[in-house]
């Protein structure tokens, strides 16, 4: 079955810590893109990639980093996480067919930074 | 550049009521619009896109929303509510075609009555 994972799905973690948020996706898609969601709040762009060995910053400027060196694995890591960073984090794919360029989304990993 | 507006955070209705849940957009470009929804501890899930044909989408769940170029609206409705549709609901715009990415609004959570 086609789909797409995030693994933690909770983490709660000290301050300092070196963290890293798993997504994969089983679809082939080639773009992937992680959204950071605080609650009442629009979710924020924060990384995309468009292929393999592709990244960008999104919209929300973000400490974290990515990488993309298969198509179906696009990690996000916080080499020291802070308080700030407590949020939950959304990734997400799409593919480049014809059309609207339609997500399809994990379920989210909640990072809590104590 | 893109924007979308959800009017109010909160939105409460009894069980059989209309559903309505508004989002006005801004838009350079002819938009594609989306809503999605997220149930708790969920990731966020398509219900219905306008890709710029019919102006009135049908979704799942029994949901449509008509898009309206004058007004810069794409609201949502549903006939009659059902407490399964309890859930935060996002409108999100984009350029037309894959290659452009999502805004998405605030939220607006749906909360039914017995």
């Amino acid at each position: 079955e086609a789909d797409i994972y995030q693994t933690p799905r909770y983490l709660v973690i000290g301050t300092g810590k070196k963290i890293t948020l798993e997504c994969s996706q089983t679809m082939g898609h080639d773009k992937m893109y992680w959204y950071q969601q605080d609650p009442g709040m629009e979710l924020h762009l924060i990384h995309y990639s468009y292929g393999v060995n592709s990244t960008e910053k999104g919209d929300l400027s973000s400490e974290s980093t990515v990488s993309r060196i298969r198509t179906e694995h696009f990690p996000l890591t916080l080499e020291s996480a802070r308080p700030s960073h407590t949020s939950q984090y959304l990734c997400a794919s799409s593919d480049s067919g014809a059309g609207a360029n339609v997500l399809t989304f994990g379920a989210g990993s909640r990072l809590t930074v104590l | 550049a893109q924007s979308v507006t959800q009017l109010g955070s909160h939105v409460s209705v009894s069980e059989g009521a209309l559903v309505l849940l508004r989002c006005n957009y801004s838009s350079s470009v002819p938009p594609y619009l989306f809503w999605y929804v997220q149930y708790p501890n969920q990731g966020l899930q398509l219900l219905l896109k306008y890709t710029s044909a019919a102006t009135l989408v049908k979704g799942i769940n029994g949901f449509e929303a008509e898009f309206k170029k004058s007004e810069t609206s794409f609201h949502l409705t549903k006939p009659s509510a059902h407490m399964s549709d309890a859930a935060e609901y996002f409108c999100a715009v984009s350029g037309p075609g894959p290659s452009h990415k999502l805004i998405f609004g605030s939220g607006t959570r749906l909360l039914v009555r017995p």
